[in-house]
């Protein structure tokens, strides 16, 4: 298994542009979650969804922040839109239930 | 506030010593969970211990769980320069919750 793939791993954008980024758990895990990590705040939980069912949103910042989970093997988070305090790296990470995370290699955001 | 939190914040020791670090949280949880990061890269489980364990042992690392004072200590004995890294401690309070991580012990190993 190639892991938990996340794209892109970087990305460059102007303050107000719509941001998508994307992650392909690793297969038959059932948890999805998506995390931040600024050098600020360390590694907050933005979302997570359980068999692509949203369970906790209650770290989504505002209402500029949404995810989805269309099916088992792909998920997105979108900015839209951004503002450079967006800024962060942004990990996706999976697991089955009661055993270790594994995350992605995660996706370094600058907005300018 | 967090759940887990590490101490030390940094710790930086000599290659072949012991370096220890260790972690509170606050709640009764199902498992506790150490992770390791290396710079610009994503977390890596490490070991996980369940709320009736005491004690865990995977290679050079030994993590202990005492849950009458909610702490655990994570070692890693005989550490190497490749050992650099920051630490986190995960608490996952119920079955199939969602994890909540510290802020992590940024650890140097020196040549």
């Amino acid at each position: 298994d190639a892991g938990v793939i996340q794209s892109p791993r970087h990305e460059v954008t102007e303050m107000g542009q719509e941001v998508t980024l994307r992650c392909k758990p690793i297969s038959g895990h059932n948890s999805l979650f998506w995390y931040r990590q600024t050098m600020m705040r360390g590694l907050e939980l933005l979302i997570y969804f359980n068999n692509n069912v949203p369970i906790d949103d209650s770290g989504m910042p505002e209402d500029r922040f949404s995810a989805k989970m269309p099916n088992a093997s792909f998920s997105t988070l979108k900015i839209q839109p951004s503002e450079p305090r967006d800024s962060a790296v942004y990990f996706c990470a999976s697991s089955l239930s009661n055993y270790g995370y594994t995350f992605g290699s995660g996706t370094r955001l600058t907005v300018v | 506030s967090q759940q887990g939190e590490e101490d030390p914040q940094a710790l930086s020791i000599q290659e072949g010593e012991n370096a220890t670090m260790n972690c509170s949280y606050k709640t009764s949880i199902n498992n506790l969970q150490w992770y390791r990061q290396n710079s610009g890269r994503g977390l890596v489980h490490l070991i996980l211990i369940r709320s009736n364990e005491r004690e865990k042992h995977s290679g050079r690392l030994r993590v202990t769980l005492d849950t009458s004072k909610k702490s655990s200590s994570l070692l890693i004995t005989a550490s190497r320069a490749a050992d650099t890294a920051s630490y986190f401690c995960a608490t996952e309070e119920t079955s199939g919750s969602r994890l909540t991580f510290g802020e992590g012990t940024q650890l140097t190993v020196n040549p």
